[in-house]
């Protein structure tokens, strides 16, 4: 069954350094979308990206934060300077779209920011 | 903002009972509701949908019902299974016709099955 992965797992980083997050999202899926859920809150929306653009994105996904389809399977989420607050599980998801949009998970990267 | 809640954070039921999960919205706007399963470890998955202009879906042990009055749905899982111990989330969205429509979710609620 097609799903969707993520890597690295666990990724350890200090304070103010660049990380980057990547996805392998279901092949023929269209839609892609970064979640994040801190440690004992709720799954949050950061981004969708659709047709090589973010078609939107919440409040949490500042200038500090960017994706990118660098090719035809990746999907990346960086952070150009972490900050402690960015610890947490992070969730690469696809769709393949309308009405319904079921959007299919990937295991997710724990952030840890020291 | 909390649009989505899940006010019961664990649940705990005899294997061959039924479950009931629920989950209450305050955006009339939703479009359809989904119900995700989380294992330890792993990424949540996708059980099952309602469309706001429905009141049941059933798909085997799974049923979600949809009271759009009382803005609320809940998951019934019958019978219960121990393999169903995990975190269940509820989820939302609306539909805007061409667009990606995220979700919003709920806290979650921790279902124990006990065999």
């Amino acid at each position: 069954e097609p799903e969707v992965t993520q890597t690295p797992s666990h990724q350890v980083t200090q304070m103010g350094q660049e990380v980057i997050l990547r996805c392998v999202p279901i092949s023929n899926h269209l839609y892609f979308y970064w979640y994040r859920q801190i440690l004992g809150q709720k799954v949050e929306f950061l981004v969708s990206f659709y047709n090589n653009e973010i078609s939107e994105k919440s409040e949490i996904f500042d200038d500090q934060f960017s994706v990118e389809r660098p090719d035809g399977s990746n999907f990346t989420l960086k952070i150009r300077s972490t900050k402690l607050e960015d610890s947490a599980m992070y969730f690469c998801a696809s769709s393949e779209g309308g009405p319904v949009n079921i959007q299919y998970f990937g295991a997710g990267t724990r952030l840890s920011v020291l | 903002d909390q649009q989505v809640k899940q006010n019961s954070p664990s649940l705990s039921v005899q294997e061959g009972r039924i479950s009931i999960l629920n989950c209450d919205y305050t955006n009339s706007m939703f479009d359809y509701f989904l119900w995700y399963k989380k294992y330890p470890a792993e990424g949540p998955t996708f059980l099952i949908s309602i469309s706001s202009i429905k009141d049941k879906n059933e798909d085997g042990r799974f049923t979600v019902f949809l009271n759009k009055s009382a803005k609320h749905l809940s998951l019934h899982i019958v019978p219960s299974q121990p393999g169903d111990s995990a975190v269940y989330f509820c989820a939302a969205s609306e539909y805007y016709g061409g667009a990606t429509n995220k979700l919003i979710f709920g806290t979650g609620t921790l279902l124990a099955v006990q065999p």
